[in-house]
């Protein structure tokens, strides 16, 4: 049984670019979870999908934006990157009748310079 | 104040130690409480959840006080291989489901 995956693994931008990270959920999971942990501390949670929209956004700016496919994979997109966007960007899937049991993907680090 | 708060740490301890974590939150929405483990440079993994009544793991325990708002994790006879961070989590039901990391108590234990 597969599980949560990530791609690509490590991701090096210039300020001002854009990126896009994959994420393919657990085998039975439907709900896409993203978080952002810088380092030193807690992940921090971006949004989440289910269903092909965006159902709960935390407190980031609309830079970030994410889509999720009929597949339930689902991408993360950072536009006009800032240093400050350097952090591992983790997924986490779920399935929405236990959305807080969630598993997390080995993640992607983004390093803006 | 953060909505999630977790012993700063780090926590140094010899083999065979007890060591407890403690978390506290603020949102009194809170509904489910969980532990996860997070290994240098990995993906958070789940430890376990934390119920009303307390429960225990084998040499994990965890506690919940609803009215004090604050939960605990206690590993007896600590290995090597606890050596993490340790991450407290909670879930509020506002207007939607909403799951807040702690920042993490870094344990290293010494041989």
């Amino acid at each position: 049984d597969a599980g949560v995956t990530q791609s690509p693994t490590h991701l090096i931008k210039t300020r001002g670019q854009q990126v896009t990270l994959r994420c393919s959920p657990k085998s039975g999971h439907d709900t896409v979870s993203w978080y952002q942990q810088a380092l030193g501390q807690g992940p921090q949670f971006i949004f989440q999908y289910y269903e092909e929209e965006e159902r709960q956004r935390g407190n980031f700016p609309d830079r970030f934006s994410g889509h999720q496919f009929p597949n339930y994979s689902s991408e993360l997109n950072v536009n006009a990157l800032l240093l400050g966007d350097s952090a591992l960007y983790l997924c986490a899937s779920s399935r929405v009748t236990s959305a807080y049991e969630q598993y997390f993907g080995p993640g992607t680090r983004l390093t803006v310079t | 104040r953060k909505e999630v708060e977790q012993d700063p740490g780090p926590f140094n301890v010899p083999e065979g130690a007890t060591v407890a974590f403690n978390c506290t939150y603020s949102n009194s929405a809170s509904q489910s409480f969980f532990w996860y483990r997070q290994d240098c440079r990995k993906e958070p993994k789940l430890l376990m959840s934390v119920y009303s009544s307390g429960n225990e793991d084998g040499r994990f325990t965890a506690q919940l006080n609803r009215a004090s708002q604050y939960i605990s994790l206690l590993i007896r006879d600590s290995k090597l291989s606890d050596s993490a961070t340790y991450l407290c989590v909670v879930r509020a039901k506002t207007s939607y489901d909403k799951v807040i990391f702690g920042p993490g108590t870094s344990l290293s234990v010494i041989p």
